[in-house]
């Protein structure tokens, strides 16, 4: 089966720092993977999205890496604002999600 | 797009009654899923519906919970009887049938005392 999981639980950074969001995952086999950003009393929210074909992926001020080797990928998020505040989900194609990592920004 | 529709957005009942909530997927979608969430255990799915079939039912929690999708456009997840270890927000997500990308509506929040 799939297991996909975060590393921390909180991660706090100052505005205008970039954060890293990082996730381990089990079945090497796995080939896709999304992540998730839930906003306080909202369902889950769509960020970007990677193919196991590909290293990296660049969105909007959001970049996600994708290591292979060491089952690992990261969520980098370029000059964190405020409203970046939340809980980042990975997930896998077989619909497992990590705990989540909830990303406080300080002013 | 209204997006995905869950009803009702709060529901607090006592153990033992039958708790019913709904959803409403995105128009066109016909995948829908049913996700809880709480603090222990994070989000974990419970069913999964293609075509108004349940595809995966494995993460249903016991025989108390059922769901079913009669049409397209409508989706109910039942507790009957309701425990207090139910309490969590129950999410509802829509996708089109091989997108991988699901949307959520505003979930649940379901309270058993």
């Amino acid at each position: 089966g799939e297991s996909v999981g975060l590393h921390l639980p909180t991660l706090s950074v100052q505005e205008g720092d970039n954060s890293i969001i990082n996730c381990a995952y089990s079945n090497s086999a796995s080939d896709y993977f999304i992540w998730y950003k839930q906003e306080s009393g909202k369902g889950p929210q769509f960020i970007i999205d990677i193919r196991s074909n590909m290293d990296k992926r660049q969105g909007q001020r959001v970049t996600v890496l994708l290591n292979k080797t060491v089952k690992h990928l990261s969520l980098q998020i370029a000059a964190t604002q405020p409203g970046d505040s939340a809980v980042y989900f990975c997930a896998g194609r077989a619909l497992t999600f990590g705990s989540g990592t909830r990303l406080q920004v300080q002013p | 797009d209204a997006g995905v529709i869950q009803s009702p957005r709060h529901e607090v009942t006592e153990m033992g009654q039958e708790v019913t909530l709904r959803c409403k997927p995105i128009s066109g979608h016909n995948s829908l899923f049913w996700y809880r969430q709480t603090m222990m255990r994070g989000l974990e799915l419970l069913i999964y519906f293609n075509n108004n079939v349940p595809i995966d039912d494995s993460g249903m929690p016991e025989d108390r919970f059922s769901a079913k999708m009669p049409n397209a456009s409508f989706s109910t997840l039942k507790i009957q009887p309701s425990e207090p270890r139910d309490s969590a927000v129950y999410f509802c997500a829509s996708s089109f049938t091989g997108a991988n990308t699901q949307y959520f509506g505003p979930g649940t929040r379901l309270t058993v005392l």
